[in-house]
């Protein structure tokens, strides 16, 4: 069975103050990994997907990375409406599994 | 409309009511989903159609009855609900079934008196 774990499960930061967010998964044949964001009360907004190992995806101030493993999301200088929980998921054969998820809050 | 809508954004409901919930998307995809998210817990998957055949259904409950009549509306069906049902309802479209990106609506917010 497919399995991904996102850490750290909360994130608080300062605006400006770069970081990374953990994805590490297991699966019988990577098909993709997806990044999603998630506000509160609202569905998952798509923002990447990476398909093999050493690809690398940006979208303004985040930049997401695969390899055999793991996949991280960089955040770079954070602003405030960075603030939101990212969801992780895996495609190994023909659903998604996904993460609970990595709270950020960036406080201005 | 674009993208994916879900309808109500939200539902109250007793245990003996019955009550569905509606999604329709906009993209021109072939595949819909249906998803439980509760608090602190990973996206549960409970539905998955495919040209309008029901194609998954992860061990979930009969009293959660879905319904696909065309590839753009996806409705769920929920009668004698129990509490720990109340949660976010989550559907999803793609193209093709399971591994590419899906989008999401905003959801159906549940809560079973």
């Amino acid at each position: 069975e497919d399995q991904v774990t996102q850490s750290p499960e909360a994130l608080r930061l300062q605006e400006g103050e770069s970081s990374s967010l953990n994805c590490s998964y297991t699966v019988s044949g990577l098909r993709g990994l997806f990044w999603y964001r998630q506000d509160p009360g609202k569905g998952p907004e798509f923002l990447f997907t990476l398909y093999s190992a050493g690809e690398e995806k940006e979208k303004e101030r985040l930049k997401a990375t695969l390899t055999k493993k793991e996949s991280f999301l960089h955040i770079t200088a954070p602003k405030p409406e960075d603030s939101a929980t990212y969801l992780c998921a895996v495609s190994g054969d023909y659903k998604l599994s996904f993460g609970a998820g990595t709270t950020v809050t960036v406080r201005a | 409309e674009t993208g994916v809508t879900q309808t109500p954004r939200h539902l109250v409901m007793g245990m003996t009511n019955k009550k569905s919930l509606k999604c329709e998307q906009h993209l021109g995809h072939n595949a819909m989903y249906w998803y439980k998210q509760s608090a602190k817990k990973p996206l549960e998957l409970m539905f998955v159609y495919s040209l309008e055949e029901r194609v998954e259904n992860n061990s979930v409950p009969s009293r959660f009855s879905p319904e696909c009549p065309n590839s753009s509306h996806l409705f769920l069906h929920l009668h004698t609900l129990q509490p720990e049902d109340s949660a976010l309802y989550l559907c999803a479209s793609s193209h093709g079934q399971g591994y590419n990106e899906q989008f999401f609506g905003p959801g159906t917010r549940l809560t079973v008196l």
